[in-house]
């Protein structure tokens, strides 16, 4: 599976979008982007996953570019529940075979109020 | 829906002895269970995947007979941290992947995590 960069913190103000940039420049054809999170001390949560094209659902946006080296993923309005380290993998899907999920470093969100 | 569960949810053993952690889909049946350890501060690091059914595949580097993982029903696999010592002190954290001909299959889902503590 491809390798995802991220950078390691970012903050964000209450009630702003944050955005979290995700690079993953080797990334093939059938590999999918998945953004989960982490509050701390809990067990990680599926934010959304998409291929190509960009994908929106009740918890965020997730933008990838054209050339699908790169991804973004959008908190439209941040609180401050949404503290938590977020990771973006990368991920081939196939049909019933067993996918690992390999976690990177991610990046650390701090909402300030 | 999708709930995952763990027991305990914290644990403290004495070293040498053996400690059993279970992880559970509570509303739906799960094929695949994956197992994964995270030390403070740092990410979670991958130990082994369990197929309902068969042996588990661990991960390069993780002992198989020290962490023995069963995967006895579609609901339920458990992991035994054998002969237990300070250094397996750690947040033990399960996901479950649904049965393959689930709409969403290719998700996993958490549980809480387990953190173990070894004195």
């Amino acid at each position: 599976d491809a390798k995802t960069t991220q950078p390691p913190s970012m903050d964000c103000a209450e009630g702003r979008a944050a955005n979290l940039p995700c690079n993953h420049s080797t990334i093939s054809g059938n590999e999918y982007v998945y953004w989960y999170r982490q509050i701390h001390s809990q067990g990680p949560q599926y934010i959304i996953h998409g291929l190509k094209n960009n994908e929106t659902n009740e918890m965020a946006s997730l933008i990838i570019t054209e050339d699908r080296k790169s991804s973004t993923l959008i908190l439209p309005h941040a609180t401050l529940r949404d503290t938590a380290v977020y990771y973006c993998i990368v991920r081939a899907d196939y049909g019933g075979a067993t996918n690992k999920l390999i976690f990177g470093t991610g990046t650390l969100l701090a909402v300030q109020p | 829906g999708a709930v995952v569960s763990q027991h305990p949810s914290w644990v403290i053993c004495k070293s040498g002895t053996s400690v059993k952690i279970e992880c559970r889909s509570l509303d739906f049946q799960a094929t695949t269970m994956f197992w994964y350890r995270q030390f403070p501060k740092q990410s979670l690091m991958l130990m082994a995947t369990s197929n309902e059914g068969s042996k588990a595949t661990y991960e390069q580097g993780v002992e198989k007979d020290k962490f023995l993982i069963n995967h006895a029903s579609l609901t339920l696999s458990t992991l035994t941290v054998t002969s237990a010592h300070p250094e397996d002190s750690s947040f033990y954290i399960c996901s479950a992947r649904p049965r393959i001909d689930r709409p969403s299959s290719y998700e996993q889902y958490f549980g809480p995590g387990t953190r173990l503590t070894v004195t």
